[in-house]
């Protein structure tokens, strides 16, 4: 099983300023990787797929990076809608799909 | 535009059984795959099963092997989680959501809004 780990677990930013999000893998995943963001109460929606692609909706400032063992999200400019938790998941090798224990984006 | 919708889930007792639904609507059911992933209470995410678009394929998590058994109705567009032998660490949120039309595509889109199971006496 392929675990992935995100750091770090909390990042407090003030609106306005980029957030950097961390994820790896146990062993490489290649570009087979998939972002996701879930607020409070609602289900996760996904963000990034194939490490740097945005899915259909996700606004420009959300971008993904990496590939193999190493990937990054990328908020540029926090909006108030963007304080959420992030899960990183990995599609390389499965079954079965695993997910990071996610970073919680709050507010500076 | 692309749906889910789950249903079934509630109060039950350790040992008990449970049936989840997810009614599907706005894109071809039979062309995808889909699967079930679990949030307890305050956690992260976990993946619980995953069936293909014919449902010849099936797959699940070591932890529910041989309790949970999902399966779908292509002719309803309905993707269902049999939950049998319940255990108390099985209470959690429980989504349907969407994967790709290929194996390779394991990105999973969209989701339901969940549906809570809770497994207490």
């Amino acid at each position: 099983e392929i675990v992935m780990t995100q750091s770090p677990v909390t990042l407090s930013v003030s609106p306005g300023e980029r957030a950097t999000l961390s994820c790896r893998a146990s062993q490489s995943v290649s570009s087979d990787l998939a972002w996701y963001q879930q607020k409070p109460g609602q289900a996760p929606r996904l963000l990034i797929y194939g490490a740097s692609t945005r899915a259909t909706g996700v606004p420009a400032r959300f971008s993904g990076s990496g590939s193999g063992t190493e990937f990054t999200l990328t908020i540029s400019s926090l909006q108030s809608e963007d304080f959420a938790v992030y899960y990183c998941q990995q599609y390389n090798n499965w079954p079965p799909l695993t997910f990071g224990g996610g970073t919680k984006v709050e507010i500076k | 535009e692309v749906q889910l919708l789950e249903s079934g889930g509630g109060l039950v007792q350790p040992g008990g059984s449970l049936r989840l639904s997810c009614a599907a609507s706005g894109f071809t059911f039979r062309t995808y795959a889909m699967t079930w992933v679990r949030q307890a209470a305050g956690k992260g995410l976990e993946w619980v099963s995953s069936i293909s678009g014919s449902g010849i394929s099936t797959y699940y998590r070591d932890f529910v092997k041989g309790r949970f058994t999902i399966s779908r109705d292509n002719s309803k567009n309905i993707l269902y989680l049999q939950m049998n032998s319940l255990r108390a660490e099985d209470t959690a949120v429980y989504y349907c959501a969407r994967l790709g039309r290929r194996p390779t595509e394991g990105w999973l889109d969209p989701w339901g809004q969940g549906t809570l199971v809770t497994v207490s006496s």
